[in-house]
């Protein structure tokens, strides 16, 4: 199948900082990139949806301004936690899919935020 | 929202053993995906299966989109198996987002 990638895998920084996460489709063009977040013993919950060349949309709760978006090519979108607070710590899930409703998705190996 | 039900939450077996787990949703979807996480967070990609039947080794998975709910079946379960096992959903409400269920734990033992 294919690959997603996400870098870092873990990163560490500290209260009031920014982080920046990368999620490529490594082998496949990715019109639609979705960025989820899982905290511990709990699902895997849907943060925003990011389309190639268009603004983010974010779910219910999401704060945009905080959990800045961009899906700058086919193949890129990044994730930026802005002023991150020790309860942004969580574990971030990047997936992608192809042009088609319905297409399978493709999920990266997610990145562990700890914020200190 | 489209509801993501799974069962059980949580499944204890001794190694060889055979399971089914079960996913209800809600409404029509356009995709169905069975996840199992290991642990250290990956999601592996088991089945995409938004209608009929699929093996793969000792799993197999059926959905049945006309009554809303799929299942996975495990035989012959190995330690190896243990973690979380997730469905998950696209609807045309939800976009083409997955909609995750909360998971079945599974533990193996030998």
């Amino acid at each position: 199948g294919a690959v997603v990638s996400q870098h870092p895998s873990r990163v560490i920084c500290k209260s009031g900082t920014s982080v920046k996460i990368e999620c490529r489709s490594l082998d496949f063009q990715a019109t639609t990139m979705f960025w989820y977040r899982q905290f511990p013993k709990q699902s895997l919950m849907l943060m925003a949806t990011s389309n190639e060349g268009s603004k983010a949309t974010y779910e219910q709760g999401v704060e945009k301004d905080k959990f800045l978006i961009n899906h700058a090519s086919l193949t890129l979108s990044t994730l930026t936690v802005t002023s991150a607070h020790p309860e942004d710590s969580s574990f971030y899930i990047c997936s992608a899919s192809g042009y088609r409703v319905g297409d399978e998705q493709y999920f990266g190996p997610g990145t562990r935020l700890t914020v200190t | 929202g489209i509801q993501v039900e799974q069962s059980p939450p949580d499944l204890i077996l001794q190694e060889g053993a055979n399971s089914t787990l079960r996913c209800n949703f809600s409404d029509s979807v356009n995709n169905l995906q069975w996840f199992h996480q290991n642990p250290w967070g990956q999601l592996i990609n088991l089945f995409y299966i938004p209608s009929g039947t699929k093996q793969n080794g000792r799993l197999s998975a059926t959905t049945v989109a006309t009554e809303r709910y799929s299942l996975l079946y495990i035989s012959s379960s190995q330690t190896t198996d243990s973690g979380v096992y997730f469905c998950a959903v696209e609807s045309n409400q939800a976009g083409t987002a997955l909609i995750f269920g909360k998971g079945t734990t599974l533990s193996v033992s030998s």
